[in-house]
């Protein structure tokens, strides 16, 4: 599995974009990267999921550099319930293989 | 996400006793995870099961113990739990769809062992 090493945390404030950047450096050909969101208590969320360039949703956009060693998150103008900890995995849906949760990002944003 | 269910939510318990955490879903997916998460820390892997028949333990499986009862039911078991298992447990699901794995989990069971 890819290990993967992202900030510990981050603060911002509402309204700013923010982007959190992951490193992955050992990533096999067949690993997609895959951003969670986790609040206090709660389970994590799928937030992205991309395999190269740029994935955009209703929430983030994932950009990818053309060697895939690294990704960053981005999420638009940011507001106090984006409060949370920010976990990016790189894996591939292979029989046996699974996701590795790091420590994450703790993102504070701030009024 | 309500499509699934972890219980019980909270439970404290004592040193030596068996307990039994359940995790119901009814998204249809083949896949279900058990992960631990302790305070600061990111979810570790304990067991994982990609169908009724088939059951992998993961990084931290030693002291657990899995049954997978249904497709939509996975129970985890602390046969004799001791106080480092005390924290915040989660299941997940996924389906065997290509292309990444997405999880979907569920609330979380808050265990305390004394």
């Amino acid at each position: 599995l890819a290990k993967t090493t992202q900030p510990i945390s981050m603060d911002s404030y509402e309204g700013q974009e923010v982007n959190i950047t992951c490193s992955h450096n050992n990533i096999a050909t067949n690993d997609y990267i895959t951003w969670y969101q986790q609040f206090p208590s709660q389970g994590p969320r799928f937030i992205i999921q991309g395999y190269k360039t740029k994935v955009t949703n209703e929430v983030a956009s994932l950009f990818i550099p053309a060697d895939r060693k690294s990704s960053t998150l981005s999420l638009p103008r940011v507001s106090l319930s984006d409060t949370a900890v920010y976990y990016c995995l790189v894996g591939r849906d292979n029989y046996g293989q699974n996701f590795v949760f790091g420590p994450g990002t703790r993102l504070s944003v701030l009024p | 996400d309500a499509d699934v269910t972890q219980t019980p939510r909270n439970r404290i318990t004592k040193t030596g006793k068996r307990i039994m955490l359940e995790c119901s879903q009814t998204k249809g997916h083949d896949r279900m995870y058990w992960y631990r998460q302790d305070p600061g820390l990111g979810l570790r892997l304990i067991y994982y099961s990609f169908d009724v028949k088939d059951i992998n333990k993961g990084e931290i499986s030693d002291g657990y113990s899995v049954s997978r009862q249904a497709q939509a039911k996975f129970s985890l078991s602390l046969e004799s739990a001791i106080p480092n298992q005390t924290a915040l447990y989660f299941c997940a699901t996924s389906d065997r769809g290509g292309g990444g794995n997405e999880q979907f989990f569920g609330p979380g069971t808050r265990l305390t062992v004394l």
